[in-house]
């Protein structure tokens, strides 16, 4: 039903490596969003992205970028991973107009750990 | 601006009880309502959404909402509660524009034996 993957699902990385989160759709949705979850805590907006070459910064100031080449693709990177970078991204997609209803639909989480 | 209070960050339950999660919205339009629930290292499954039509929403699991615009609520509830009901449960609004959906922060739900 979501159609939505990211990879990996869980990562470990020492402090100062540069990360890249993956997150793809299958559906050619316009909409994408990333959010950061710490564990059972509420979820945090930090990029979305409504088309190609759009991206937009969320409500949470992020160390993170993120890029839209392709609809399909909206990775997430991290230049220089910190432990407070600690926490589970969730990536989200969503239909433009129509019965849309703005209705998100949610990949399964990275959680990442850096060290 | 719109927003969604959910109403205590943790709700105990007996398995067999009624489960009630309160959901508050702020929006300056009529919304769309969601109720999203997530378990442990799992991303967020939709449950069920208002979307304007019926005010009572039924959605998967046996949950269903009710949105009462004079209260500007829009309360979750199950009859009987499951052991496998026990997750993180997001309230969610939409004012039908552009803007990404505001999330509540939350209701962890547990399932006493």
């Amino acid at each position: 039903e979501a159609d939505i993957y990211q990879t990996p699902r869980y990562l470990v990385i020492g402090t100062g490596k540069k990360i890249t989160l993956e997150c793809s759709q299958t559906m050619g949705h316009d909409k994408m969003y990333w959010y950061q979850q710490d564990p059972g805590m509420e979820l945090h907006l930090i990029h979305y992205s409504y088309g190609v070459n759009s991206t937009e910064k969320g409500d949470l100031s992020s160390e993170s970028t993120v890029s839209r080449i392709r609809t399909e693709h909206f990775p997430l990177t991290l230049e220089s991973a910190r432990p407070s970078h600690t926490s589970q991204y969730l990536c989200a997609r969503a239909l433009t107009g129509g019965f849309s209803y703005n209705e998100q639909f949610f990949g399964p989480g990275t959680r990442l750990t850096v060290l | 601006a719109q927003s969604v209070t959910q109403l205590g960050s943790h709700v105990s339950v007996s398995e067999g009880a009624l489960v009630l999660l309160r959901c508050n919205y702020s929006s300056s339009v009529p919304p769309y309502l969601f109720w999203y629930v997530q378990y442990p290292n799992q991303g967020l499954q939709l449950l069920l959404k208002y979307t304007s039509a019926a005010t009572l929403v039924k959605g998967i699991n046996g949950f269903e909402a009710e949105f009462k615009k004079s209260e500007t609520s829009f309360h979750l509830t199950k009859p009987s509660a499951h052991m496998s009901d026990a997750a993180e449960y997001f309230c969610a609004v939409s004012d039908k524009g552009n803007t990404p959906l505001v999330f509540g922060k939350g209701t962890r739900l547990s399932v006493i034996a």
